[in-house]
């Protein structure tokens, strides 16, 4: 069964500076997704940043991007100039390509951005 | 509409009581999924749906969660003789045929069973 792993329970970033948050998955398939969801307290489930594992070139959104690694497994997102809105958590999320298109979540990283 | 839209956003029930939550998927999307988030912040998928036929329903308990998404209808989750650990947010999300489309998701029916 495919797993994500979110092995940063919480992570701080003062205002304007840069923070990655980690992302790690298993699976032995070679097609999926992945993807970078924001929940705010209002607890809202906001898309933030998509990757398609066929892609060699990392995904980018404005002042999010990732580095996904596919050999390693990994899929990290980076957030540069921090906004006090950044503030949320993040979740990491796996999809594989022809299955039932479910989201698999990690557990999620809490991310706290300061003045 | 173009948002998930789930009603209701708050449920409270007595423990062993009929819980019912409903979820209109955006207009066009084929695709109808629920996600079950409990307190510690974990998602499980409980199941999932194309147009009115069940996807995916490896997620759902067996005993007490059914789940229907009927034409012109809002899709609905039940939940029979609640229980304390029923507790969480509920979360339906929908997406458009297509291998590289998103999931977008509504706001949540937060359900507390007392």
């Amino acid at each position: 069964a495919q797993t994500v792993t979110q092995s940063q329970p919480e992570m701080s970033v003062q205002e304007a500076e840069t923070v990655t948050l980690s992302c790690t998955y298993d699976t032995s398939e070679s097609d999926y997704y992945l993807f970078w969801y924001k929940q705010p307290p209002s607890r809202q489930m906001i898309l933030v940043i998509r990757q398609e594992a066929y892609k060699q070139q990392n995904a980018t959104e404005n002042r999010f991007s990732v580095n996904f690694q596919k050999a390693a497994k990994s899929f990290s997102l980076k957030i540069s100039d921090s906004q006090l809105g950044d503030a949320a958590m993040y979740f990491c999320a796996y999809r594989y390509q022809g299955g039932s298109e479910k989201l698999v979540f990690g557990k999620g990283t809490k991310l706290t951005v300061n003045p | 509409g173009e948002e998930v839209a789930q009603t209701p956003k708050h449920l409270v029930r007595g423990e062993g009581q009929k819980a019912k939550l409903y979820c209109a998927p955006i207009k066009g999307h084929s695709y109808v999924f629920w996600y079950q988030q409990v307190l510690k912040n974990e998602f499980k998928f409980l199941i999932s749906f194309q147009n009115e036929n069940v996807f995916d329903e490896t997620g759902m308990p067996k005993e007490r969660f059914s789940a229907k998404c009927l034409p012109n209808s809002p899709c609905s989750l039940e939940i029979q003789a609640t229980k304390l650990e029923d507790s969480a947010v509920y979360f339906c999300a929908s997406s458009q045929l297509g291998e590289s489309q998103p999931q977008h998701f509504g706001d949540g029916t937060r359900l507390s069973i007392l």
